[in-house]
This record gives structure tokens, C-alpha cells and sequence, in this order.
């Protein structure tokens, strides 16, 4: 069974650009949560999705935000981009909520 | 605030030695607790989980022991080998509800042969 995919793996914007990044859930899952990744504050949950709704939201700005659509896969979108969002995304799914969350390879965002 | 503190922030250990990871919580509505092991370049790969309702698990060379009382839990990495050199993290929910993960700092292992 394959993973967790994202895409794009690596990005590089500036500041004020906006970016949005994409989610492929394990197949037969149906709840996806994402993660912020820094060196500094270490690993932050951002937003967690069943069922096309949002279920649960870490304390990001509304800049950040997120959907999911009818196959599971998820985007997110982060609007406005500050040097401080430069980090690790990182995608988990998980069979239904509660469950042991599997994580994808990330993409590493870098804002100029 | 950071929910769990996990300690040391790394440790190097000869081959063939133990590593023990500690991490604490103060969410007594905590009842799941993984820990994942991460690779540079990779995401955190689920290693081992323990829910409340038991003081220990062991998978192969890894072991999870729980403290309830004490709200706090550990891992321990037996006959550690140069390819379990990684960084790890532990993590906690509340599985019955509200599910995301809480994570420790992490914890950067480094196995020396």
C-alpha cells in the first residue's frame, strides 16, 4: 500500500506570495491532520480534516488554512507569506480520527 | 505552552548500549502516546504506541514504559545499533477525542560503532 504523498516536496517563495500544498492520504484513509516542522518551536499541529470538514485547529493565523475534498486528498494554503513560515509541512492520515496517523515526507517550504 | 517535555535533547550511546529517552505530560486527558523516529529528509515514521491501561510495551529492541501516576513515559532502545542513529520524538492525545499530537522537542540519537 503506498503512503503518504505530497507535493511539492521543495519550495521556495518570497515574502507576501502565497503557496498552496497538496496531500495524498494512505488509500482507505479518511482523515488527514497537518503539521508545522521548525527548529525552533518544533513539531505544531495546524489543522486536522474527516470528511471534508475541519475538525480541529492548532493556533496558527488565519493565513493558514485548508480543505479536503471528497477522495481524502487535502490542500492547504498559506496566504501572505512571512520569513516565519519557512518550515517542514508535513502531511499524516490516518484510518479514521483517533487513529495512529502516518506521516508523508514533508515539503520544505523556504520564504525569501 | 509545550504539553510534553521530552528530555535529554540528544545523547550519544556506544553500539551495542541503551539509549532512554524521557518525556513527561499534565494532561491527565491524555490516553494515547506514540513515539516516531525521524530521518533528515524524511517525515516521523510511528515507532511504538502505549495507551494507559498498561506500564509497558515491547516491540523488538524497543520498550515503551508508562508511569500513569506519575505522568510520565519512556523509551527505551536496546542494543542500539549505528542505524537507529535518528532523531525522536515523543507525542500525546486524547484519542477518544480531539486526536492531534501533542509532541515532545525531540530527542537527536546518535549511535557510535
Amino acid at each position: 500500500k503506498a503512503g503518504v504523498t505530497q507535493t511539492p516536496r521543495y519550495l521556495i517563495k518570497t515574502r507576501g506570495q502565497q503557496v498552496t500544498l497538496s496531500c495524498s492520504p494512505i488509500s482507505g484513509h479518511r482523515s488527514v491532520s497537518w503539521y508545522q516542522q521548525t527548529p525552533g518551536q518544533g513539531l505544531q499541529f495546524l489543522f486536522e480534516y474527516f470528511s471534508e470538514t475541519q475538525r480541529n485547529k492548532g493556533n496558527f493565523p488565519g493565513r493558514f488554512s485548508g480543505r479536503q475534498f471528497s477522495n481524502s486528498r487535502s490542500e492547504m494554503n498559506v496566504s501572505t507569506l512571512e520569513l516565519g513560515d519557512s518550515a517542514l509541512y508535513l502531511c499524516a492520515s490516518s484510518r479514521v480520527e483517533g487513529d495512529t496517523q502516518y506521516f508523508g515526507p514533508g515539503t520544505r517550504l523556504t520564504v525569501l | 505552552q509545550q504539553q510534553v517535555k521530552q528530555s535529554p535533547q540528544s545523547l550519544i550511546v556506544q553500539k551495542g548500549g541503551i539509549s532512554i529517552i524521557n518525556c513527561a505530560y499534565e494532561n491527565t486527558a491524555f490516553d494515547y502516546f506514540p513515539w516516531y523516529q525521524q530521518f533528515p529528509g524524511k517525515g516521523p515514521a510511528l515507532l511504538i504506541a502505549i495507551r494507559p491501561d498498561v506500564s509497558e510495551k515491547k516491540e523488538g529492541r524497543f520498550t515503551i514504559s508508562f508511569n500513569k501516576s506519575a505522568k510520565q513515559f519512556s523509551l527505551h532502545i536496546m542494543d542500539s545499533q549505528p542505524g537507529d542513529s535518528a532523531t525522536y520524538f515523543c507525542a500525546a492525545s486524547r484519542a477518544s477525542n480531539d486526536y492531534k499530537l501533542s509532541f515532545g522537542a525531540g530527542t537527536t540519537v546518535t549511535v557510535r560503532a
